[in-house]
């Protein structure tokens, strides 16, 4: 049940564009993105709630399409502070209703 | 600062050994969830408590156990420890039952067993 995400790693130069896919194989209610940098705890990005629901942080947005039970966060002209490993976490129907599972992450790494 | 604290942030310990992490969440989260972080396996779900409760299971070992009190903290009880053990764990908060807020982490606990 554990989300999966593509890619696993990835570099950029400064100013380029990154997409960052995360899929699931069941129903999903919400799809949450967070960052963590080495070291550090992760952060809350951001929350998808609704079916092709889009949101944005800064230069940070993404999407959720609840039918194929997928969401992508994009990066644009990304900055050195943008590096980092990035996992999607999702939260499914039923159950608890409360716990999120997390995806193994995909690593970016921005250079000048 | 996040607002979520755990303690303490670094622990060694020596295999067969019984260890206790703590958490207070931010003020005003009543959901407590506990994860485990090594490096090839991400995240690893715990479990969660809402408000006192029990409320989700993930992988969590038989060894280990949890608890919330009443005044929202939790701890995380790891027993006869393993070399295997030996990870990151996080502590994270949220206002209700979480699938439609976001939650704030604290900084975690880095647990070694020698």
């Amino acid at each position: 049940q554990q989300p999966v995400q593509s890619p696993q790693a990835v570099i950029l130069r400064e100013g380029e564009d990154a997409v960052i896919n995360c899929s699931s194989s069941k129903a999903l209610y919400s799809v949450h993105w967070y960052r963590q940098k080495h070291g550090e705890a992760p952060v809350f990005l951001m929350i998808l709630l609704k079916g092709g629901e889009q949101k944005g942080h800064e230069k940070i947005s993404a999407s959720f399409n609840e039918k194929k039970q997928q969401s992508s966060l994009y990066l644009t002209a990304s900055q050195l502070s943008y590096s980092g490993t990035y996992f999607c976490g999702t939260a499914g129907y039923g159950g608890s209703q409360g716990n999120l599972i997390f995806g193994k992450g995909t690593k970016l790494s921005v250079k000048p | 600062d996040s607002g979520v604290t755990q303690t303490p942030k670094h622990l060694i310990t020596a295999t067969g050994q019984r260890v206790t992490l703590r958490c207070s969440p931010r003020s005003g989260d009543l959901s407590v969830y506990w994860y485990q972080q090594s490096l090839d396996q991400g995240l690893q779900f715990l479990i969660q408590y809402y408000n006192g409760e029990e409320r989700a299971k993930g992988n969590i070992l038989e060894r280990f156990s949890a608890q919330q009190f009443p005044d929202l903290h939790s701890e995380l009880n790891l027993s006869s420890l393993e070399l295997g053990d030996s990870a990151l764990y996080f502590c994270a908060s949220s206002p209700s039952q979480g699938r439609s807020n976001g939650y704030t982490f604290g900084s975690g606990t880095r647990l070694t067993v020698v």
